[in-house]
């Protein structure tokens, strides 16, 4: 199925620890972004990429490092994870340009205790 | 800055009628894109419609059609003959056409939607 698939699709983890999160699509887009959805379910930009150039860092703290090994894959490692990390978040690809309407993956929840 | 604005927090329809959510957006730009998002309780994000801000006639998809009214920076969801299927959170998203950005969206708060049978 041409889709973007996101794993885990759940993770639960402590305070402190290193985790990441896996992005991929097959849909040959060349921008993949990842949002994320807080508690009250707003979503905000956090990386764009494209063709594994970053283009967009919304001031989003540097122990998240977003890595793309190929215009297809997007991943996000998360160092010395925080109670306030907790969230949704959610990976997306486009093909380049205005208007390019986003896919996005179903999603990425973690728990941070 | 721009900003996307959703000032109905949660809205109930009964299923088979019409039910319209309301988006204001504030820029100072001229040209642009805004788009309606669907999330269900699956958390799967779905793409609605769009509509681009150049075109005057309003977007349509089947049960879906907006009300852009660029002047008072208004873009409002209609959905006709409601179906239980579409209770959800609906989000408002604001796109700027800026190359160097690629797709940079702009969410409103949402507007969660009870389809009641």
């Amino acid at each position: 199925d041409t889709a973007v698939s996101q794993t885990p699709k759940y993770l639960v983890t402590q305070m402190g620890n290193d985790k990441s999160i896996k992005c991929e699509q097959n849909l040959g887009h060349d921008t993949m972004y990842w949002y994320k959805q807080d508690s009250k379910k707003f979503l905000k930009i956090m990386f764009s990429y494209n063709n594994k150039e970053l283009i967009i860092n919304e001031t989003v703290p540097n122990r998240f490092s977003p890595k793309s090994p190929d215009k297809a894959h997007l991943n996000l490692h998360i160092n010395s994870l925080e109670l306030g990390d907790s969230a949704v978040y959610f990976c997306a690809s486009s093909p380049w340009g205005p208007n390019s309407p986003l896919h996005f993956g179903n999603g990425t929840r973690l728990t941070v205790t | 800055a721009q900003t996307v604005t959703q000032s109905q927090p949660e809205m109930s329809v009964q299923e088979a009628e019409t039910v319209t959510l309301s988006c204001t957006y504030d820029t100072s730009e001229n040209n642009y894109y805004l788009f309606w998002y669907k999330q269900p309780p699956s958390r799967q994000m779905i793409l609605v419609i769009r509509q681009e801000a150049y075109k005057q006639q309003n977007a349509t998809e089947n049960r879906f059609s907006v009300n852009f009214q660029k002047a008072a920076k208004s873009f409002s969801l209609k959905i006709s003959d409601s179906q239980l299927g579409d209770t959800a959170m609906y989000f408002c998203a604001f796109m700027k056409p800026t190359y160097n950005q690629g797709g940079k969206l702009i969410f409103g708060q949402g507007t969660e939607l009870s389809v009641k049978p």
